[in-house]
């Protein structure tokens, strides 16, 4: 099946530094990535949805400066937290459409979650 | 705009017992329906999904999920509880056709007492 490499799974940074987490589709190509926000005992938010060759599409209420995603290539998005601040701690997932099967174009596959700790 | 309701943020079920988490979904049209599950510190991972095919979908690890237009749920279920089973579990809803748009539950924890 299709797997989705999100790297790195725990990160820990001084507040005002900037961090970068990659998205990466392993064996299949991804066109669109979607980026969440998890807080502790509660549902996944979508942040932004990541496209291969243009801009990214962020949710209402999700700074875009704040947040900087690319998607570089057709199995590379990143999302970068800018001037991260202790608020920005939190679980990012990302994930890409697909299961590598035939049937799978609307079931998401996702990575593993980065844990994001802001001192 | 698409709602997914899950009845019970936890649900505690002793080992072997069935296991039955609620899931109501808003829409207008019949969505494309998941059940993911997530173990602590991970990402999501596909259970099952139903997408206007047979209402009755069976997924991995013994769990199935049944829609039912008339009542708009999509209750996830297994016969008899593993303490594996002990996660969190979402249930979600896309627009029939697109992924774009995915909403998602806030989540149920499932606790396996032994």
């Amino acid at each position: 099946g299709a797997v989705v490499s999100q790297h790195p799974s725990r990160v820990i940074c001084k507040s005002g530094t900037s961090v970068k987490i990659e998205c990466r589709s392993l064996d299949f190509q991804a066109t669109t990535m979607f980026w969440y926000r998890q807080f502790p005992k509660q549902s996944l938010m979508l942040m932004a949805t990541s496209n291969e060759g243009s801009k990214a599409t962020y949710e209402q209420g999700v700074e875009k400066d704040k947040f900087l995603i690319n998607h570089a290539s057709l199995t590379l998005s990143t999302l970068t937290v800018t001037s991260a601040h202790p608020e920005d701690s939190s679980f990012y997932i990302c994930s890409a459409p697909g299961d590598g099967s035939s049937s799978g174009a609307n079931v998401l596959t996702f990575g593993a979650g980065s844990r994001l700790t802001v001192l | 705009a698409q709602s997914v309701t899950q009845l019970g943020s936890h649900v505690s079920v002793s080992e072997g017992a069935l296991v039955l988490l609620r899931c109501n979904y808003s829409s207008s049209v019949p969505p494309y329906l998941f059940w993911y599950v997530q173990y602590p510190n991970q990402g999501l991972q596909l259970l099952l999904k139903y997408t206007s095919a047979a209402t009755l979908v069976k997924g991995i690890n013994g769990f199935e999920a049944e829609f039912k237009k008339s009542e708009t749920s999509f209750h996830l279920t297994k016969p008899s509880a593993h303490m594996s089973d002990a996660a969190e579990y979402f249930c979600a809803a896309s627009s029939a056709g697109g992924y774009q748009k995915v909403t998602f539950g806030i989540g149920t924890k499932l606790q396996v007492i032994p």
